[in-house]
């Protein structure tokens, strides 16, 4: 069966320290990963795509890769406008729809 | 691109209820979501539209739960006889195929549904 954990639940750092979300997948055939951000009261908003392992994108502070079992989003030097739900999505080859991960709360403190 | 509009906003209804909710996706977007989402956890698929075909409903979905894209446009959901266990935040998403990054989906605010 298709699943994504995400660690840690939550993760609150200072301004400025960098660290990183992981998000363990199991699926049969992956089609691609999906990291999308959320602010409360409001729908997930699209960051990155990942196909296949080695890949990485990079937007501002974040940057995502890819290997067979994990994804990592690194947030260098995080502000606090970065404060949000961080979630991740599977599409496997037997299933079309996403399989989504619970997220991880990021809180960004000045 | 105005985005995917949801309405309302919020929605208190009494157990037992009917309730129904619209989204307007992005015009050009010919595939259309609903998904179900509680706090702490992420999106849970609910049924997913291309134009006004309903191709597929999530297994776990009650028969109390009904959608509709007329015309392959706007689209509602109705849950007939509303439970507690029915209030949850409900989201839309529509979706459009771009090269660089496969499909991407757009979501709405949102309409979270609270049962008394």
């Amino acid at each position: 069966e298709d699943q994504v954990t995400q660690s840690p639940e939550a993760l609150r750092l200072q301004e400025g320290e960098s660290s990183s979300l992981n998000c363990s997948y199991t699926v049969s055939g992956l089609r691609g990963l999906f990291w999308y951000r959320q602010d409360p009261g409001k729908g997930p908003e699209f960051l990155f795509t990942l196909y296949s392992a080695g890949e990485e994108k990079e937007k501002e502070r974040l940057k995502a890769t890819l290997t067979k079992k994990e994804s990592f989003l690194h947030i260098t030097a995080p502000k606090p406008e970065d404060s949000a739900t961080y979630l991740c999505a599977v599409q496997g080859e037997s299933n079309y729809q996403l399989i989504w991960g619970a997220g991880t709360k990021l809180i960004i403190k000045p | 691109d105005t985005g995917v509009s949801q309405n309302p906003r919020h929605k208190i209804t009494k157990r037992g209820q009917n309730v129904t909710f619209r989204c307007d996706p992005i015009s050009e977007h010919n595939r259309l979501y609903w998904y179900r989402q509680t706090l702490g956890q992420g999106p849970e698929f609910l049924t997913y539209f291309q134009n006004e075909a309903q191709l597929e409903k999530s297994r776990l979905l009650s028969d109390r739960f009904s959608a509709e894209r007329p015309k392959g446009s706007f689209s509602t959901l109705e849950i007939q006889r509303t439970e507690q266990g029915d209030s949850a935040m409900y989201l839309c998403a529509s979706s459009s195929y771009y090269r660089q990054t496969g499909e991407k989906l757009f979501f709405g605010s949102g309409t979270q549904l609270s049962v008394l």
